[in-house]
């Protein structure tokens, strides 16, 4: 099945600096690709997917990119603000079987005012 | 509003009592998942669900019974819970079983067994 590695485990950012968190997949078939952003005492939140015809997409001041041939794909988040401190996970579906969500282990993002 | 509802939200409970997590969404979604959640593990699925009637196991069903007699009811059933259990458990939900579809969490169940 689809394995999905994680890195890295925790990303310390200053206010206003970016932050970029790196997933890997194994599964070539893997065609759908979301982030979700965890608060605390909260459940995991979509905040931003892509699909596998696309590249990058950019919503505001989040952007993913997708790069097939290595099976990776990256979260982006610019000018940080304190608010955008959390735990983010990455995860890919593979077609067939149960469509399941194959989840990495989660980034804890701290920015630093 | 759009969401997905599990209760309780806290549970301490001592082992072999058997427990019932409901989870319920309002979005008439066909494909409904339950994972746990623990430390350097990440999510973990449990069993879900294609839809009404139709259920089966995820990575990490030991332990865990669902059943499926309504679109919008998934409910998770501990039927002699270990210590091993405690965890914090997540139901989610999206539109269809099809692969590229957002999927939708609920807040959390926490589970503590003694």
């Amino acid at each position: 099945g689809e394995n999905v590695e994680q890195h890295p485990s925790t990303l310390s950012v200053q206010e206003g600096d970016s932050a970029v968190i790196k997933c890997t997949y194994s599964d070539s078939a893997s065609n759908y690709f979301p982030w979700y952003k965890q608060e605390l005492g909260k459940g995991p939140q979509l905040i931003i997917d892509i699909r596998s015809n696309v590249g990058e997409k950019k919503d505001q001041r989040i952007a993913v990119t997708l790069n097939k041939t290595a099976k990776h794909f990256s979260l982006h988040i610019t000018e940080t603000q304190p608010e955008d401190s959390a735990v983010y996970f990455c995860a890919a579906v593979s077609e067939g079987g149960n469509n399941r969500l194959a989840f990495g282990k989660g980034n804890q993002v701290v920015v630093i005012p | 509003e759009a969401q997905v509802t599990q209760n309780p939200r806290y549970l301490i409970t001592v082992t072999g009592k058997k427990l019932t997590v409901t989870c319920s969404q309002n979005m008439n979604h066909e494909y409904m998942s339950w994972y746990r959640q623990d430390p350097g593990l990440g999510l973990r699925q449990i069993y879900y669900s294609m839809n009404v009637e139709v259920t089966d196991k995820g990575d990490v069903p030991e332990g865990y019974k669902v059943s499926r007699k309504e679109k919008r009811n998934f409910p998770l059933i501990l039927e002699s819970p270990s210590p091993n259990q405690t965890s914090l458990y997540f139901c989610a939900s999206r539109l269809t079983s099809g692969s590229n579809q957002p999927q939708h969490f609920g807040d959390g169940t926490r589970l503590s067994i003694l």
